[in-house]
């Protein structure tokens, strides 16, 4: 069965730099939700969308943004990079509300140096 | 925050029954108790979710006390390959479209032992 897909898997930027990561959900998802996960944490949620629409916000910086397209692919954008923003970030994907599960993707490393 | 406490670790024999509780003391009514796990720097994968019932499926079997203020996930027949991260998370059913966040605690380190 089709997965989530992360794109790029690995990504290496410079600071004070911006990165772009793209997320494909699973065909029909219609939910998408972007987590951080530094070295030695747990995945912190971020941010995620509903039909396209913001649903609901987690401790993501001002410097990054997301969105999500009319395909329902998402992209977080990352700008003015820091060190300390150098982690794996998840998406996942769901079908709508009401207890459905959520599936998550491979992840994308970002390294900032 | 998360509502959930796991032993932060636990050891397994090889193809002994691995046996993860965890506490939900505050749960909701609306809300279901959810299993991930995730090996090494990978994605978390779900295992397997209930209400108030026990449920099984091919991977484990989830076990929800009474009360719903407890619950054990039993990993059948361990495997290396089972060692993993296991978290335990509450989710609500949500009336709004993405609003149902899984918000992850500390987990347990399950390490299964040849």
């Amino acid at each position: 069965a089709a997965g989530v897909i992360q794109s790029p898997r690995h990504l290496i930027k410079e600071k004070r730099e911006t990165a772009t990561l793209k997320c494909y959900p699973i065909p029909r998802h219609d939910t998408v939700y972007w987590y951080q996960q530094g070295p030695g944490q747990d995945p912190q949620f971020l941010i995620s969308f509903y039909e396209k629409m913001q649903s609901d916000k987690g401790s993501i910086p001002d410097r990054f943004s997301a969105q999500q397209f009319s395909d329902y692919h998402s992209e977080l954008n990352m700008s003015s990079l820091e060190l300390g923003d150098s982690a794996l970030y998840f998406c996942a994907s769901s079908l709508g509300y009401q207890g459905n599960t959520i599936y998550f993707g491979e992840g994308s490393w970002l390294t900032v140096v | 925050d998360a509502k959930t406490t796991q032993p932060p670790s636990m050891d397994c024999a090889e193809g002994r029954a691995a046996n993860l509780p965890c506490n939900h003391s505050t749960i909701s009514g609306n809300e279901y108790v959810y299993w991930y796990r995730q090996i090494h720097s990978q994605g978390p994968q779900y295992i397997i979710h209930g209400l108030k019932n026990n449920e099984t499926n091919e991977m484990a079997s989830l076990i929800i006390t009474e009360d719903r203020k407890s619950s054990t996930l039993i990993l059948p027949h361990a495997t290396l390959r089972d060692t993993a991260v296991y978290y335990c998370i509450v989710k609500p059913l949500s009336s709004q479209g993405g609003s149902e966040k899984l918000v992850f605690g500390k987990g347990t380190k399950l390490t299964v032992n040849p």
